[in-house]
């Protein structure tokens, strides 16, 4: 069964930032995409952005653009997930996902990010 | 903004049959694919569809997925009390050039 896990929860200080881990297993990790989306209190999904992780190839949301930074460790079946300037507004569940025949096929189970000072 | 619509809550009882809608535009669901997501209680969220109706393997044909223009409906027949959880659309919108959400239906077995 594919399964994505991601790294625990973190707590930030406004201004900081945060890199969250997504290690992949039982499926070959280059072949596919992993998607990084977050869910803010009270708030739909909001996609972030994409990377290939067979290349490294990435596109990002244009709401996040020069503000996140997504790379993966093809050795480690890894996907990871930088995030700066952070404010309160940033305080949400964050996921990764496959992305194969179809976006978001497997989820990860998530990891809180809170921003508070 | 590129928004999908769908209703806040939708309930039902054990056996009826819910049909859940997400409206968007011809920018997202009037030209590309519709994605349904489940997200139970304390699980991660799990692929209901892709491709407009198709359902991967492991979902019950309880559960059925169509799109007509712009809008796109997921519906669940004999509800069951598991069936309880967030209910999310997902499209591919081409003015953003990203992938955009529903706000989610809260499902209730009454």
């Amino acid at each position: 069964q594919v399964q994505f896990v991601q790294s625990g929860a973190e707590v930030k200080k406004p201004g900081a930032s945060v890199k969250l881990s997504c290690k992949a297993s039982e499926y070959t990790f280059s072949r596919f995409g992993v998607l990084w989306v977050r869910q803010a209190p009270g708030q739909r999904f909001e996609w972030m952005g994409w990377i290939n992780a067979g290349n490294g190839n990435t596109r990002y949301s244009q709401n996040f653009q020069g503000r996140v930074t997504i790379t993966r460790d093809t050795s480690a079946n890894t996907v990871y997930m930088e995030l700066r300037g952070l404010t309160s507004e940033d305080t949400a569940v964050y996921y990764c996902a496959r992305d194969s025949d179809s976006p978001f096929d497997y989820w990860g189970q998530g990891t809180l990010v809170t921003v508070s000072s | 903004q590129s928004l999908l619509t769908q209703p806040p809550s939708a309930s039902g009882t054990p056996g009826q049959r819910v049909t859940i809608s997400c409206s968007g535009s011809s920018s997202n669901i009037g030209s590309n694919s519709v994605y349904w997501y489940q997200h139970l209680p304390g699980t991660a969220p799990k692929l209901l569809f892709y491709r407009n109706g198709e359902r991967p393997s492991g979902v019950p044909d309880r559960f059925s997925g169509s799109k007509s223009g712009t809008s796109a409906s997921l519906d669940i027949s004999g509800l069951q009390s598991e069936d309880e959880g967030d209910y999310y659309c997902a499209t591919w919108d081409d003015s953003v050039s990203g992938w955009v959400f529903g706000g989610g239906t809260k499902l209730t077995v009454l």
